[in-house]
């Protein structure tokens, strides 16, 4: 079982909101850990966009509007990027990731459609 | 402004080392809180990490290539090196260097754009 686990894609729609999904493996409690993020589109590298532990423990990343946002959901061992009044630029590829036993991991990412 | 650029062949035989030089600018890999990854990306797949090294030579390897990995750093060139030694087709990607530091609790902010290697006799 992956460390870390991601919808290979996701659909919303213009003005609406999308919730991405990155869920831990069973053996490991997503309230100890800070979960990052990254954007990534075609032939460009990712883009870090936030990291998010808590309310209290949590980092935009530089120039990342607000409408990004992190948050978790500890039933379902979770960590969420909350995307915001969708644009079209925001279809793109979505990473999370997080350190575990000193190493990273990476999600298998979620394609997110604007349509 | 932090910049990194990647370098290194396009193209390497089946059990073969590669040796990719990520060369940096805008911050210095001995200043303290600062560190360096590498993450590679198959083509039409997703990241993987591989390693990184600390501002005071700490390293960290992915467990499943540690043993064919290296990692180094040339303060005075800026610049940080990787090696991947036995290389198979299966290694054919998108590798990326990363800066991370402290200030953002080691994520991965700043990116090179990558270079394409490809695994082929």
């Amino acid at each position: 079982q992956a460390v870390l686990t991601q919808p290979s894609s996701l659909s919303a729609s213009p003005g609406a909101s999308a919730s991405l999904t990155c869920t831990l493996h069973s053996g490991i409690n997503v309230a100890t850990y800070r979960m990052y993020w990254y954007q990534q589109k075609p032939g460009s590298p990712p883009q870090f966009l936030l990291r998010y532990k808590s309310e209290t423990d949590k980092q935009q990343g530089s120039g990342v509007p607000s409408r990004f946002s992190g948050s978790k959901d500890a039933s379902a061992n979770a960590g969420i990027l909350l995307i915001s009044g969708l644009q079209s630029e925001d279809e793109a590829d979505y990473y999370c990731m997080v350190w575990h036993n000193s190493a990273v991991m990476f999600g298998g990412g979620t394609k997110l459609t604007v349509l | 402004q932090i910049t990194l650029k990647e370098s290194g062949p396009t193209l390497v035989k089946p059990t073969q080392t590669l040796t990719l030089t990520c060369t940096l600018s805008g911050f210095s890999i001995s200043t303290i809180g600062e560190a360096v990854g590498w993450i590679r990306q198959p083509p039409g797949k997703a990241l993987e990490w591989l390693a990184l090294i600390y501002w005071d030579d700490d390293k960290r390897f992915s467990p499943s290539l540690k043993t064919r990995l290296t990692i180094t750093k040339d303060a005075s060139k800026t610049q940080v090196v990787l090696t991947l030694t036995n290389v198979d087709p299966v290694d054919t990607a998108t590798y990326h260097c990363a800066h991370a530091g402290n200030s953002k609790d080691w994520a991965f902010d700043y990116w090179g754009q990558g270079t394409l290697v490809t695994v082929s006799s």
